[in-house]
């Protein structure tokens, strides 16, 4: 089993829909957790860090769930410009071990 | 504020040549990262420094070598250069372990190999 597993998409949604994407570890010491955001060809930004007690930003909201080992992201309201891929991403025990998952493609259609 | 800085952006070379990319932050970070990713894999970890002085090998070291020349700068080089390091590179920045803190990645630096 991989250590941080994404949705495998592509998801194809109509602008102003909501999706959801999620993400499950396996490593129970996990302690940091975050989305990034990669566009074709470019580096992975942060889009959000993603908190105990779950935390919104705009139209994205991330939750965790430590009891279930998974972290989701909501998008809502999609805008063309949310098309990227997604990167869930682990740091184990706040030490130098960053996991990524392979990440989860999304476009959103005119 | 220019973050976390790679050269060159673009680079081609034949098998068997040897390069060096380079890597600076202006962060004050401590730890620093090379990744690699490849079409439809993740990012995977090659070599990473916790701190100035320090270097340890990631889940694909083998083929490079990297050099901590400073806080600020941390080097990935390739001694015999191979078609299966056709890849793009990030390097990646954060704070310290202990403090939960994200990566901050560089544009990165498309290699081919031929």
């Amino acid at each position: 089993r991989k250590e941080v597993e994404q949705d495998p998409g592509p998801f194809n949604v109509p602008e102003g829909a909501t999706v959801a994407f999620n993400c499950t570890y396996s490593n129970s010491a996990s302690q940091s957790f975050f989305w990034y955001r990669q566009d074709c060809r470019k580096e992975p930004k942060l889009l959000m860090s993603v908190y105990s007690s779950g935390n919104e930003d705009g139209r994205f909201t991330a939750q965790l769930n430590r009891a279930s080992q998974y972290i989701s992201l909501l998008i809502r309201d999609s805008k063309l410009s949310d098309s990227a891929t997604y990167l869930c991403v682990v740091n184990i025990d706040y030490g130098q071990n960053f996991v990524f998952g392979p990440g989860t493609r999304l476009s959103v259609l005119p | 504020n220019a973050g976390v800085t790679q050269t060159p952006k673009f680079q081609v070379l034949k098998t068997g040549q040897s390069m060096t990319l380079q890597c600076a932050q202006d962060m004050n970070h401590n730890s620093m990262y090379w990744y690699r990713q490849d079409p439809g894999m993740g990012l995977r970890l090659i070599y990473y420094s916790a701190s100035e002085g320090t270097t340890d090998k990631g889940e694909v070291p083998n083929g490079y070598n990297v050099s901590r020349l400073n806080k600020r700068e941390f080097s990935l080089r390739l001694e015999s250069a191979a078609p299966s390091q056709t890849s793009v590179y990030f390097c990646a920045s954060t704070r310290a372990s202990g403090m939960g803190g994200e990566l901050f990645f560089g544009e990165g630096s498309r290699l081919t190999v031929l």
